[in-house]
């Protein structure tokens, strides 16, 4: 099963609200990503917060991390129909051999204008 | 533009022909990644590359081959395409190593009748 689980797997807001998404992990990890993809494109890298790390901002984006929990959130501020579009979490794992990144499913969030 | 290409873009083919997808970025980037992004099964890695002649196996490397023979390039090559490789491909790179910023080419999406 996948390292990141990310949650809820679907959410539709209004434009202006706030949307909040969650990742939960099973192992001790290095760091954990967050990452935007438009329908069918690349990703996009939003934030980097590594494991001794409990908060980071970006413009509108805040994001958190508990090791004690094994979850991260991503909180986007003030959304705009722009940010339409599926999230994915992406974590680095301390246990793992290889040298890899372990994606979630993602989160596909609708905003409403 | 700072950029990873992928080319092309779109790809149908038939069984057992075989076929490579092109990556080039143009950062300088030391590591190079494949993935392949399946409904239900989120971003998986194929094979990665930390540098010219240094390739090494992702979570499903079967029926895919790489080569890294100069630092801009890592061509993902499919000697005998099967209908289970139809998936959306991925390449990404980075400066220093898989636990940094990706950045992702634009997709290709191949079909194997």
């Amino acid at each position: 099963s996948q390292q990141g689980e990310e949650d809820p797997q679907a959410l539709s807001i209004q434009e202006g609200e706030n949307a909040t998404m969650n990742c939960s992990y099973k192992t001790s990890i290095n760091n954990l990503q967050w990452y935007r993809q438009n329908s069918g494109r690349g990703l996009v890298h939003l934030i980097l917060i590594r494991s001794n790390e409990r908060e980071k901002h970006s413009g509108r984006l805040r994001v958190t991390l508990d090791t004690s929990k094994k979850s991260s959130s991503l909180l986007i501020t003030a959304s705009r129909a722009a940010d339409t579009a599926s999230y994915f979490c992406a974590t680095d794992p301390q246990e793992t051999s290889g040298s890899r990144l372990t994606f979630g499913e993602g989160t596909q969030l609708t905003v409403n204008p | 533009e700072a950029q990873v290409t992928q080319n092309p873009r779109y790809l149908i083919t038939v069984t057992g022909k075989k076929l490579t997808v092109t990556c080039s970025q143009n950062m300088n980037h030391e590591y190079m990644s494949w993935y392949r992004q399946d409904p239900g099964l989120g971003l998986r890695q194929i094979y990665y590359s930390m540098n010219v002649e240094v390739t090494d196996k992702g979570d499903v490397p079967e029926g895919y081959k790489v080569s890294r023979k100069e630092k801009r390039n890592f061509p993902l090559i499919l000697e005998s395409p099967s209908p289970n490789q139809t998936s959306l491909y991925f390449c990404a790179s980075s400066l220093g190593g898989y636990n940094e910023k990706l950045f992702f080419g634009s997709g290709t999406q191949l079909s194997v009748l």
